[in-house]
This record gives structure tokens, sequence and C-alpha cells, in this order.
């Protein structure tokens, strides 16, 4: 069974937006959880990423925000823009554990 | 610098074929990965390695083996190719200190008719 389950499974927002991706996880010994993002016919390559010591993480318009309790993360794209378009996984493992749990993946699309 | 490379990019086989997807990385990353990515369903591990000899079974191994003689190469071998293998194969790596970025290929998108 998925270990990380993610919402929604596509979403389409105007340029200047904010696209919105949730995240929800089981195993409380998970303690990395990395954002990878994919554009069409490219492997994913890792946007940003977090661990439960912080609840929030700001990399430009890129934002994770961690709740612990609730096991759930998402990622916030501010001012989205058409070149963000792109396919956003999240994922999850646990400390120094070289495997990855990823999440079934949102399709963003920023209309201009 | 190359990071991982994947060949082919394309392929369509018949079922019943065998094929060796190669995946080669110029980074001396000792861990390295294949996935499978289908639609809706995210990246499936399917082996991974974490050095030159040493392999293990991920989620989805079935119908496929690997092989690791060296650290910068990873192939993936499909025996008796199955309409079910139909998928986009991505391969990754990784440094030894924990929790470094996956550092994937391109890709190789593999049709079965």
């Amino acid at each position: 069974q998925q270990q990380v389950k993610q919402s929604p499974q596509s979403l389409i927002v105007q340029k200047g937006g904010i696209s919105i991706i949730n995240c929800a996880y089981e195993n409380t010994a998970f303690d990395y959880f990395p954002w990878y993002q994919q554009f069409p016919g490219k492997g994913p390559a890792l946007l940003i990423a977090i661990r439960p010591d912080v609840s929030e993480k700001k990399e430009g318009r890129f934002t994770i925000s961690f709740n612990k309790s609730a096991k759930q993360f998402s990622l916030h794209i501010m001012d989205s823009q058409p070149g963000d378009s792109a396919t956003y996984f999240c994922a999850a493992s646990k400390s120094y554990d070289y495997k990855l749990s990823f999440g079934a993946g949102t399709t963003v699309t920023v209309r201009a | 610098n190359a990071g991982v490379t994947q060949t082919p990019k394309f392929r369509i086989l018949k079922i019943g074929q065998s094929m060796t997807l190669q995946c080669a990385q110029d980074m001396n990353h000792n861990y390295m990965y294949w996935y499978r990515q289908d639609p809706g369903m995210g990246l499936k591990l399917i082996y991974y390695s974490v050095g030159a000899g040493i392999t293990d079974k991920g989620e989805v191994p079935n119908g496929y083996n690997v092989s690791r003689s060296t650290t910068e190469d990873f192939p993936l071998r499909l025996e008796l190719a199955a309409p079910s293998q139909t998928s986009v194969y991505f391969c990754a790596s990784t440094g030894t200190s924990g929790n470094q970025p996956q550092h994937f290929g391109d890709g190789t998108r593999l049709s079965i008719l």
C-alpha cells in the first residue's frame, strides 16, 4: 500500500495564484520529507526538503509546511508562473535510510 | 558533468522478448535505484543497490533482474517482456551521507506490444 498519500492528482491555477499540494503519511519513523519536481520527458529533481524539527521551510516561492501531530505536510507555490507547470511528488524516508517512499504525484498547470 | 545517463530513451518490444536498460552515473555514488513510473501511481522502486556486488529487491521486483559489477553501472534486465511492464523506467543514484538528494536520469520509455 502507498505509504505516502498525495492530493490532488491535478490542479490548474492562474498565473500569480497559489498552488497547494498535500501529503499524508502513516509511518511515524519517517523524518525526512523531500519534494521532487518533474518536467515532461525529464527525471524528477529535488525541489525542497524538510525535517520535522521545523514547521515550515521556504525557498524562494516554494514553501513546505509540516504538521507532525497530523502526520501531514504540504507544498505551497506562491505567485505561480507558467514555468512551474510540472508534476510534483512528495516523498518520505527515515534518517539515513537510502530508500524513499513517493506519493502518486500532482500535475500542476499554470495558465498565463 | 553528465550525472545519471540512461539508454535507450525509447524502445518497443514484443511480448516475450528480453532487453537490458542501461544506467551509468559519474558521481561516484554508492547507492543506485531503479523505479518505474506509471500514470497516477508515482514512482515504484524495482531494485536498489548499496554498492558494487550488492543488490536488493524493492516494492515491485517481479519480472526484472539487476546486477552491479561496478560503482558506475546498474543495468536492469527484463527477461520475458509482458504488457504489464509497459512503463517509464528511471534510474537514480545518491551519495552515502544520509538523506542526500536522489539524482535521476531522464528515463527510458518502454512499450511492450
